[in-house]
């Protein structure tokens, strides 16, 4: 089964410094989507950002940017001049199974991310 | 598009008592995800439905869980009869497969439902 390890259960930041959440997966795939989704306290799941596994380039969402390392597994993501509004839980997904997410994602346990002001 | 809807947004029950919860897609998506999360187990998958089939449901906990998709705009997720343990947030998810090659999930609100 897939798996996806978030090692910090909560991270603490000032606001407008850097932070980077870890993530690691397993997966037997060579081609496959990574993702990283946000839940703020509203509870509604929003997408950050997606990275193709195939492409070596990390992909970046403004002050979101991902650090993606195909041999050891690991996506971490990278909140750049952290906001009061990037205080939310940060979920890292990897695919199900073979389907690319048709299989539907399996997700971390999450990592809480707190932003002091 | 409105994303998606699911409803009630909260649901407090007593044990015993049959639960439905529903989700509406977003319209053209043709893969439906529900999710359960708990403090303890996090997010799980439950079941999901390709073109209104299910397809694996090997995620629902027991034969008290059941899920239905009778059309591509309405799904529904039954407990009956409700147990405490079933207390969790309850996530309906939708997507368009195979296009770009990530099926992005838009996920809806969630319900929260508490049995007691």
């Amino acid at each position: 089964a897939q798996t996806v390890t978030q090692s910090q259960p909560e991270m603490s930041v000032q606001e407008a410094e850097t932070v980077t959440l870890s993530c690691t997966y397993d997966t037997s795939e060579s081609d496959y989507y990574l993702f990283w989704y946000k839940q703020p306290p509203s509870r509604q799941m929003i997408l950050v950002i997606r990275q193709e596994a195939y492409k070596q380039q990390n992909a970046t969402e403004n002050r979101f940017s991902v650090n993606f390392q195909k041999a050891a597994k690991s996506f971490s993501l990278k909140i750049s001049d952290s906001q009061l509004g990037d205080a939310a839980m940060y979920f890292c997904a990897s695919p199900l199974g073979a389907g690319g997410g048709a299989d539907g994602l399996t997700f971390g346990k999450g990592t809480h991310l707190i932003i002091q002001p | 598009d409105a994303g998606v809807i699911q409803s009630p947004r909260h649901e407090v029950t007593e044990m015993g008592q049959e639960v439905t919860l529903r989700c509406k897609p977003i319209s053209g998506h043709d893969y439906l995800f529900w999710y359960r999360q708990t403090m303890m187990r996090g997010l799980e998958l439950l079941i999901y439905f390709n073109n209104n089939v299910p397809i694996d449901d090997s995620g629902m906990p027991e034969d008290r869980f059941s899920a239905k998709m009778p059309n591509a705009s309405f799904s529904t997720l039954k407990i009956q009869p409700s147990e405490p343990r079933d207390s969790a947030v309850y996530f309906c998810a939708s997507s368009f497969g195979r296009t770009s090659g990530a099926n992005v999930l838009t996920f809806g609100a969630g319900s929260r439902l508490t049995v007691l």
